[in-house]
């Protein structure tokens, strides 16, 4: 089967460190991605990992292991606007015209001061 | 400006009745998805088309019916047999080629809610 786990909720402080998890059993893989998304509002895209280590862009960084099915999302420097929920989205391989992402339910994140 | 448009923001309508969903795109993407979204839940699949005058059934499929006349809109109608349509509803699209990481952008979303 295909599945995707994220914590459901985490919390944590202003200016600090969070990494949000994500394991996945799919039947293959092409490619995982991160998305934001604040509530009531669309995601929107964070990142996108394919080869196996650490892609840093700002103060969002997002690691995959290909070999674990295991990736985490690092947002560093914490601010209140990070509050939202974080939806972690596995692509398999393309079979033909077949795009279709298999999603996780998503991480809850709240900020506090 | 590209981007994905969806209308209207907040709909309501009664039991029994069919309403229709709009979604349209600007970004010359061929690939168009429908998801819906309940509350604490991930996105789960409608339908989606990877071209004109051709779509698929998503997971959830039931309740639900599209299509695809031109390749920049794809409208979703929610029909009385969809039995609890109540939900924020997702349009998002994709290249098939071409893009950095081919990731889906989404529209702002509809809120439905059946009264």
């Amino acid at each position: 089967g295909q599945n995707i786990d994220q914590p459901t909720e985490m919390t944590a402080t202003e200016g600090a460190i969070v990494q949000i998890n994500c394991t996945y059993q799919t039947s293959g893989f092409n490619g995982l991605f991160w998305y934001q998304q604040h509530a009531g509002e669309a995601p929107t895209f964070l990142s996108y990992n394919v080869l196996d280590g650490l892609e840093e862009k700002g103060r969002f960084s997002s690691f995959l292991s290909r070999s674990k099915g295991y990736s985490y999302l690092l947002l560093k420097e914490l601010q209140m606007k990070d509050s939202a929920s974080y939806l972690c989205a596995v692509r398999p391989p393309f079979a033909g015209n077949n795009r279709k992402l298999i999603w996780g339910l998503g991480t809850s994140l709240a900020v506090n001061p | 400006d590209g981007g994905i448009t969806q209308s209207p923001k907040y709909l309501f309508r009664k039991e029994g009745q069919n309403v229709t969903l709009s979604c349209e795109q600007n970004l010359n993407h061929d690939a168009m998805y429908w998801y819906r979204q309940d509350p604490g839940q991930g996105l789960r699949l409608i339908y989606y088309s990877q071209i004109v005058n051709d779509f698929q059934k998503g997971d959830i499929a039931e309740g639900y019916s599209v299509s695809r006349e031109k390749k920049e809109s794809f409208p979703l109608t929610v029909t009385s047999a969809q039995k609890n349509p109540t939900a924020f509803y997702l349009c998002a699209s994709t290249p098939l080629a071409g893009g950095s990481y081919n990731e889906q952008f989404f529209g702002p979303g509809t809120r439905l809610t059946v009264l």
